[in-house]
C-alpha cells in the first residue's frame, strides 16, 4: 500500500524557468493538500484540491503559482518564472475525505532550488 | 488568527531520559492536533492525532496530551533513544476543517 508519492525529490531550476511538482495521493484518497516549508521556517498551507476542483487556494501566491488535480493522474503544483525566493521544500498530503477526524498523510517532499 | 508556538526550539538530552515537548496555540477552536516527526531532508511522519474531544493519545513510548481550554499540548517521550533524534512538529486543524497550522518545531538530539 504505497504512501503519498512526490516527484521529483529534488529539482533545480534557473531563475525564470518553470517548475512542475507532482503528487500522487495514497490509493483511495481523493483530497490533496500542498504545503511549503521555507528554509528555517514552519510549514505553510498553500492549496487544497479534490479531483478536478480547487477547494481553497488562499495560501498560494496570486501570481506564477497554480495547482491542479485532474480526474486521471497526479496533482501538479506549477510555478512559472521561478525566483530565488521560491527555493523551499514543497510537501503534498492526502486524505480519503476532507473531514477533520482523519489525518493527512504526507509525502517526502520536493526540494526546489533556484539558481 | 491561529498561531502555533513550540518551545523549546532545540533540546539535547542523554539517552534514556524521559522528556516533554510543548506546543501552544492561540485559538482554542480546533478540530484536532497532530504531532509529526521530520528527519533531516526527509518527509513528515505522523506520530499522534488528538481529536478536540480527547485528552490524550498514546503510541508506544509516545504520549500526547491536549488541553484545549488552555491552548496547550505536550508530547511525552519515554526512555529516549538516539533514533528519536529529529525535529518534532505540532500542527492544529482549525476552523477551516482541513488547513493545518504549524509550529516551527523542536529539534531534538538524543546523545548516546
Amino acid at each position: 500500500n504505497a504512501g503519498v508519492m512526490q516527484n521529483p525529490r529534488h529539482l533545480v531550476r534557473r531563475r525564470g524557468q518553470e517548475a512542475r511538482l507532482r503528487c500522487s495521493p495514497m490509493k483511495g484518497h481523493s483530497h490533496v493538500y500542498w504545503y511549503r516549508q521555507l528554509p528555517e521556517e514552519g510549514l505553510k498551507f498553500m492549496v487544497y484540491l479534490q479531483k478536478e476542483n480547487i477547494i481553497d487556494e488562499s495560501g498560494m501566491p496570486k501570481e506564477r503559482f497554480s495547482a491542479e488535480f485532474p480526474k486521471e493522474g497526479p496533482s501538479i503544483l506549477r510555478i512559472q518564472q521561478v525566483v530565488r525566493g521560491d527555493s523551499a521544500a514543497y510537501f503534498c498530503a492526502s486524505s480519503p475525505t476532507g473531514v477533520s477526524n482523519q489525518p493527512q498523510h504526507f509525502g517526502d517532499g520536493t526540494r526546489l532550488s533556484i539558481l | 488568527k491561529q498561531e502555533v508556538t513550540q518551545i523549546p526550539a532545540a533540546l539535547s538530552v542523554p539517552e534514556g531520559e524521559n522528556l516533554v515537548l510543548n506546543c501552544s496555540f492561540t485559538d482554542s477552536a480546533i478540530y484536532n492536533l497532530q504531532w509529526f516527526r521530520q528527519d533531516p531532508g526527509k518527509g513528515l511522519t505522523s506520530l499522534l492525532l488528538i481529536q478536540s474531544s480527547q485528552r490524550e493519545q498514546t503510541s508506544g513510548r509516545l504520549n500526547a496530551s491536549l488541553d484545549k481550554s488552555s491552548g496547550r499540548s505536550t508530547l511525552y517521550i519515554a526512555a529516549s533513544q538516539p533514533g528519536d533524534s529529529a525535529t518534532y512538529l505540532c500542527a492544529v486543524n482549525g476552523a477551516s476543517n482541513y488547513q493545518l497550522i504549524w509550529g516551527a518545531g523542536t529539534k531534538l538530539i538524543i546523545k548516546p
